[in-house]
């Protein structure tokens, strides 16, 4: 079974200060990663998907990830985070047995704090 | 366009009794996917239809059960109710096709007491 590791449940940066967000994935084939967030009482929102086609993904509202197949890595970087950022930011990977890509297996998600 | 719409937002059952959550796909999305949000599990896959079949399933008792209308419209039911079915339900909607992406509900808030 697939499994994504988010590390530190709990990040804190300044305003304008990097965000990095990381995520470790499991998977014995080059699966389909995504990013989501999650603002509060609210669905998740799709930053970025990685499905082959580039290693450096950009997303929207200013995020990318780069997949490293060596280090099994999806990490989340935001070059300068405003207050508006602040969420909760969910790695996925797709499970692409059954003939069926839409069953996601989530990491347990990092809250993101942006102080003033 | 509309998006996914999930209704009710909140609900609140009492232990023992059953639920019927509904979920309004985007217009022309085919595949409508379940998950259970809780704090101590996290997101949960459920099942996923897809032109009224159920495609993939995730690990949950058979208390949880979905289908899917011919509109794409799907509900999902839970029976016997026990308080650790309290949680964020979404649902998801796409294509069904390849690779695109899924596009979430705001949820239906479910607190069992």
């Amino acid at each position: 079974a697939q499994s994504v590791t988010q590390l530190g449940s709990h990040v804190s940066v300044s305003e304008g200060a990097l965000v990095l967000l990381r995520c470790n994935y499991s998977s014995s084939v080059p699966p389909y990663l995504f990013w989501y967030v999650q603002y509060p009482n609210q669905g998740l929102q799709l930053l970025l998907k990685y499905t082959s086609a580039a290693t450096l993904v950009k997303g929207i509202n200013g995020f990318e990830a780069e997949f490293k197949k060596s280090e099994t890595s999806f990490h989340l970087t935001k070059p300068s985070a405003h207050m508006s950022d602040a969420a909760e930011y969910f790695c996925a990977v797709s499970d692409i047995s059954g003939g069926s890509n839409y069953k996601l297996t989530f990491g347990k998600g990092t809250l993101l704090t942006v102080n003033p | 366009k509309a998006g996914v719409t999930q209704t009710p937002r909140y609900l609140i059952k009492t232990r023992g009794q059953q639920v019927t959550l509904s979920c309004s796909p985007i217009s022309g999305h085919r595949s409508v996917s379940w998950y259970q949000q809780t704090p101590g599990q996290g997101l949960q896959f459920l099942f996923e239809y897809f032109s009224e079949t159920q495609r993939n399933k995730g690990n949950f008792p058979g208390r949880f059960s979905g289908r899917q209308f011919s509109n794409s419209r799907s509900e999902m039911n839970v029976s016997t109710l026990e308080l650790g079915d309290s949680a964020l339900y979404l649902c998801a909607s796409s294509l069904g096709q390849g690779n695109d992406e899924q596009y979430f509900g705001p949820g239906t808030r479910l607190t069992v007491t």
